[in-house]
């Protein structure tokens, strides 16, 4: 069965650092992991996708994960935290044998101080 | 290009009521998928439909039903609210079903059950 847990349930940085939000995977196939972004009131915005090519996967607004299947991690960075960056953040797994049936982490909430 | 519509966006109904969502997806997308978004339980599968076609269910009691239109529009149902059911309700389309689709989800439909 599939699963995600992700470590951080808030995360508080100030503006121009790097941000760092974690996320755990379990998964019996050759899982897609995702990471959607959902700002307040908001549907859910796509913000990367693995699906077993480059283990760096780059996003938009300068996010990017790295896929390391042996820590079976899919950790979400960006280098400098921007005000607008303040939203919710789910890692998504989703599995080959599931159809579109994706499985959503807890979320992490993440605060950019000015 | 269209994204996905949700109507309505707000709606309050009471305990023992029914109520019906409605999605259109992104045209020449044909697998519609919705998701249950609460405080306490995140975000969590209900159904996906594919062609006219359920192809997988997530753990639901019976009360809620979906359905699939031969334009692709989807349609979910759920009887006999009761308080738990006050939610935000997302639907999602892809073009396919593989399971490496990216989803792009629709702004939602809050429901409040009074």
């Amino acid at each position: 069965a599939q699963s995600v847990t992700q470590l951080d349930s808030h995360v508080s940085v100030s503006e121009g650092t790097p941000v760092l939000l974690r996320c755990n995977y379990s998964s019996s196939y050759s899982p897609s992991l995702f990471w959607y972004v959902q700002h307040p009131n908001k549907g859910l915005q796509l913000l990367l996708k693995y699906t077993s090519a480059a283990t760096l996967v780059k996003g938009i607004n300068g996010f990017e994960a790295e896929f390391k299947k042996s820590e079976t991690s899919f950790h979400l960075t960006k280098p400098s935290a921007h005000m607008s960056d303040a939203a919710e953040y789910f890692c998504v797994v989703s599995d080959s044998g599931y159809g579109n049936k994706l499985v959503f982490g807890a979320g992490t909430i993440l605060r950019v101080k000015s | 290009k269209a994204g996905v519509t949700q109507t309505p966006r707000y709606l309050i109904k009471t305990r023992g009521q029914q109520v019906t969502l409605s999605c259109s997806p992104i045209s020449g997308h044909r697998s519609v998928s919705w998701y249950q978004q609460t405080p306490g339980q995140g975000l969590q599968f209900l159904f996906e439909y594919f062609s006219e076609t359920q192809r997988n269910k997530g753990n639901f009691p019976g009360r809620f039903s979906g359905r699939q239109f031969s334009n692709s529009r989807s349609e979910m149902n759920v009887s006999t609210l009761e308080l738990g059911d006050s939610a935000l309700y997302l639907c999602a389309s892809s073009l396919g079903a593989s399971g490496a689709n990216v989803l792009t989800f629709g702004a939602g439909s809050r429901l409040t059950v009074l």
